[in-house]
């Protein structure tokens, strides 16, 4: 399958404690993307990286939040001192070349807060 | 970012039957894209509209961008339950950045 992938699929944690979640793009793709999603609600925008510079982050990705993509290949998204406000699906894409280019996105991880 | 308001929310509708969901902004786009996503799954990009009144189909599909390039939207002949989900909208903004609206969920009931 050469799709972009995401592990785990789900995370359940306790408030307080840091998680991790990986990315794996498809693998000529260039630009990464990590969106938020919660219940009811489309995707939100928190940062993307073309090849391993990250270029943009959202005001919602606050300090907690830190992503890399250290080879310009896979990505991490780690979560600090986590709050229940958090729970969501944390989705992924990736794409080749410019914006206007159409996104893959992976399965997601969808995080609980307890 | 450019509000993108979607409608209706939810709608349940029998196999068979027609429906139109809809895209709604105050603000002009260069380009729309809608997407479906299924349940536990993340979204599948359908079509990109960029030319104002544009028409595009896919099978039952049809998706529609507004004249002034401020709205679209989607029509489904003859609806399947396979067609199930939430459709998205969205627009690139600051040439790097997708914003989606929140979403039309439908359900169709065999």
């Amino acid at each position: 399958d050469t799709g972009v992938s995401q592990d785990p699929r789900h995370k359940i944690t306790k408030r307080g404690q840091n998680v991790t979640f990986r990315c794996d793009p498809i693998s000529e793709h260039n630009r990464l993307y990590w969106y938020r999603q919660t219940l009811g609600q489309g995707p939100e925008f928190l940062t993307y990286f073309q090849n391993e510079a990250q270029l943009e982050k959202s005001r919602l990705l606050s300090d907690r939040f830190s992503a890399e993509r250290p080879k310009g290949s896979f990505s991490t998204l780690e979560i600090q001192r986590t709050e229940q406000g958090d729970s969501a699906m944390y989705l992924c894409a990736s794409s080749f070349g410019g914006a206007a280019n159409e996104q893959f996105f992976g399965p997601g991880t969808r995080l609980t807060v307890l | 970012t450019q509000l993108l308001e979607q409608s209706p929310q939810f709608l349940s509708i029998q196999e068979g039957e027609n429906l139109t969901v809809y895209c709604n902004s105050s603000s002009v786009f260069s380009s729309l894209q809608w997407y479906r996503q299924e349940p536990g799954e993340g979204p599948v990009l359908l079509v990109t509209v960029v030319t104002g009144g544009e028409v595009k189909k896919l099978k039952r599909l049809t998706f529609q961008f507004g004249d002034a390039r401020k709205d679209s939207s989607l029509h489904i002949t003859a609806a399947q339950p396979g067609d199930t989900g939430l459709y998205l909208c969205a627009h690139v903004y600051n040439f790097n950045k997708f914003y989606f609206g929140s979403g039309t969920k439908l359900n169709v009931k065999p």
